[in-house]
């Protein structure tokens, strides 16, 4: 199983940082990488797919890059509605696997 | 607007079985795989099991596989996930998810998510 290790675990950053979050698979993948935002009580929602491709209706603000094995998520900037937990998933193989996510916190 | 209900979590004894179905709506349901993706509590997503559109290909985690059977009624719109031997690590919330984008797996909408709770 490809094993998908996200870091930090969790970030504390202001309205209007940039945050970058980092997921690395355990072998390559090519692109084969989605990111999700989850927030409380909520189901999560797709932001990226395919490495870096923005789903329909995400903000701008959001960007992924990376391929083989090492992966980014960039908030350029980060905004009130974006504090939340955020999780790769890897799209290469089953059984398919998720990073163990990263809190966004307010600082 | 796509939406995706599930229902048929609960309570349930080690031992037993429960059946969670997905009800989908606003899409072309018989177009897409679908996932069922469960979560512990204040833990992370763990995939459980994919279909494809037709039904003919069937992925399982390991720590589900010859206990749950994933299935699909196109002609109702709706996902099943038969659980068996239920286990209290089986304890989550159970979410279906629509493949977004062709030619990848990735999920998107997600369902609100069923509750099961495996407990003497």
């Amino acid at each position: 199983d490809i094993q998908m290790t996200q870091s930090p675990s969790s970030v504390s950053a202001s309205v209007g940082d940039r945050v970058t979050i980092a997921c690395r698979a355990s072998q390559g993948i090519s692109s084969s990488l989605a990111w999700y935002q989850q927030k409380p009580g909520k189901a999560p929602k797709l932001l990226i797919y395919a490495a870096s491709s923005l789903q329909t209706g995400v903000p701008s603000r959001f960007s992924g890059s990376g391929s083989g094995t090492d992966f980014t998520l960039t908030i350029s900037s980060l905004q009130p509605e974006d504090f939340a937990t955020y999780y790769c998933q890897q799209a290469d193989s089953f059984p398919l696997t998720f990073g163990g996510g990263t809190k966004v916190e307010i600082k | 607007e796509v939406q995706l209900l599930e229902s048929g979590g609960g309570l349930e004894q080690p031992g037993g079985s429960l059946r969670l179905s997905c009800a989908a709506s606003g899409f072309t349901f018989s177009n897409y795989a679908m996932s069922w993706v469960r979560q512990v509590p204040g833990k992370g997503l763990e995939w459980v099991s994919s279909i494809s559109s037709s039904g003919t290909n069937i992925y399982y985690a390991d720590s589900v596989k010859g206990r749950f059977t994933v299935s699909r009624d196109n002609s109702k719109n709706t996902l099943y996930l038969q659980m068996n031997s239920l286990r209290a690590e089986d304890t989550a919330l159970y979410y279906c998810a629509k493949y977004a984008v062709a030619g990848t797996v990735s999920f998107d909408p997600w369902g609100q998510g069923s509750l099961v709770t495996v407990s003497s």
